[in-house]
């Protein structure tokens, strides 16, 4: 079965300070793997998607690495403001669509 | 355009009350899936509609748990005999197609409140 960890569970930065987010997963037959950011009682907003033969996939300050291999996600973004607070959850996609999601990392950047 | 939208917002019912839950994908969208958010177990898969397929119902729960989809777009979950521990946020999603190279689009979700 797939276990999906999100570290750290929380965070809390300075506003202009970049932002690491880290995900790994134990089994690299994933399809793909997706960013996703879910607000205080609202659903959830893909960010990106990244394919499992590429490597990276970017979005404005967004940039999302994938290491199959190695079974790991980063979700960097830069210069982050307080509209960045959320909660970030990555989810890998095996070979059909079932969504295995992680736990989710809570975000707060302070003003 | 319009995104996955979801009704109701809000559902508090007394225990042993059947609810149904309702999911408008993003229209031109084949696929369409049922996923549980609640405290304890995070977020969950229940169920996936592909076109005309036979749904994979794999995820739910229990033979309280049912879901349709009409003329291959709205889907309508239903749970019967509601217990505290279904209480929980409700989330549909669709995607173009069903395959995972496909991204999914989610909507508010449901949140579930069982008394």
């Amino acid at each position: 079965k797939q276990e999906v960890t999100q570290i750290p569970a929380a965070l809390s930065v300075p506003e202009g300070e970049n932002l690491v987010l880290n995900c790994s997963f134990t089994d690299s037959a994933i399809y793909n793997l997706q960013w996703f950011r879910q607000d205080p009682g609202k659903g959830l907003t893909s960010l990106l998607l990244i394919q499992s033969s590429q490597r990276e996939q970017t979005s404005g300050r967004l940039n999302a690495s994938l290491d199959k291999s190695s079974g790991r996600s980063t979700l960097y973004i830069a210069a982050s403001q307080p509209g960045d607070s959320a909660t970030y959850l990555c989810a890998v996609i095996p070979n059909d669509y079932k969504l295995s999601f992680g736990a989710g990392t809570t975000v707060t950047v302070r003003a | 355009g319009a995104g996955v939208s979801q009704s109701p917002s809000n559902k508090v019912t007394e225990k042993g009350k059947d609810v149904e839950l309702r999911c408008d994908p993003i229209s031109g969208h084949t696929a369409l899936y049922w996923y549980r958010q609640s405290l304890g177990q995070g977020l969950e898969f229940l169920i996936y509609f592909q076109g005309n397929s036979a749904p994979d119902k794999s995820g739910l729960p229990s033979d309280r748990f049912s879901a349709e989809r009409t003329g291959g777009s709205v889907s309508t979950l239903t749970i019967q005999r509601t217990q505290q521990e279904d209480s929980a946020v409700y989330l549909c999603a669709s995607s173009l197609g069903g395959l995972g190279a496909n991204e999914q689009f989610f909507g508010p979700g449901t949140r579930l409140t069982v008394l």
